[in-house]
């Protein structure tokens, strides 16, 4: 079974400038989430979405952070401007709703960004 | 969803057990303790999880207390790619939740 796939693994750009990541979640999984992981810290929830539609997106930054789930699977996140507090690894999950259902997130392998 | 507290650290010798604790005092009886870790620069990894019973798996054991107010995750042979973060999270089953990660715990394995 193929995971979670993000892309890119890295990107380096200055600030004011804009950044998109994607993710492909595994095939199937309903619910997809986006999390910010700063340095040393846990990761952190910004937005979750359930097919095509948002569940949660209190923790994102809604003037600067945008996210979208087209059709249901693939999603983007966008950052536009970006700022020096948005150097983090931006990680993708998604988990199924199938039975039998453990209910586990199942992470990518996250994109590294480094705002200068 | 319950908070989660868990030491910042913790170090264990190779192929020794190692015991990481996590404490979830307002765990709602239909919430489950889930654990994952994180190894440098990889995304988190599901371990196991559990609601009232101790599970184990062929990554580790989970043994939750009788009042399910505190979980231990063991390792029972740690080794050194076992160094790693180690988060605790609780969540309810089923329906929308909203999986949330404290700071967890970094475990050093040593020689």
């Amino acid at each position: 079974e193929a995971g979670v796939a993000q892309s890119p693994r890295y990107k380096i750009i200055e600030k004011r400038q804009s950044v998109a990541f994607w993710c492909n979640p595994i095939s199937g999984h309903a619910t997809l989430y986006w999390y910010q992981q700063i340095l040393g810290q846990g990761p952190k929830l910004l937005i979750q979405f359930q097919n095509n539609g948002v569940v949660d997106d209190s923790q994102l930054p809604k003037d600067r952070f945008s996210a979208e789930r087209l059709k249901g699977v693939d999603s983007t996140l966008k950052i536009q401007p970006a700022k020096l507090e948005d150097s983090a690894v931006y990680l993708c999950a998604s988990s199924g709703t199938g039975t039998p259902n453990t209910g586990e997130l199942f992470f990518g392998e996250g994109s590294r960004l480094t705002v200068l | 969803d319950a908070k989660t507290t868990q030491p910042p650290s913790m170090d264990c010798a190779e192929g020794r057990a190692a015991n990481l604790p996590c404490n979830h005092s307002t765990i709602s009886g239909n919430e489950y303790v889930y654990w994952y870790r994180q190894i440098h620069s990889q995304g988190p990894q599901y371990i196991i999880h559990g609601l009232k019973n101790n599970e184990t798996n062929e990554m580790a054991s989970l043994i939750i207390t009788e009042d399910r107010k505190s979980s231990t995750l063991i390792l029972p042979h740690a080794t050194l790619r076992d160094t790693a973060v180690y988060y605790c999270i609780v969540r309810a089953s089923g329906g929308s939740y909203i999986p949330t990660f404290g700071r967890g715990t970094s475990l050093i394995v040593h020689p």
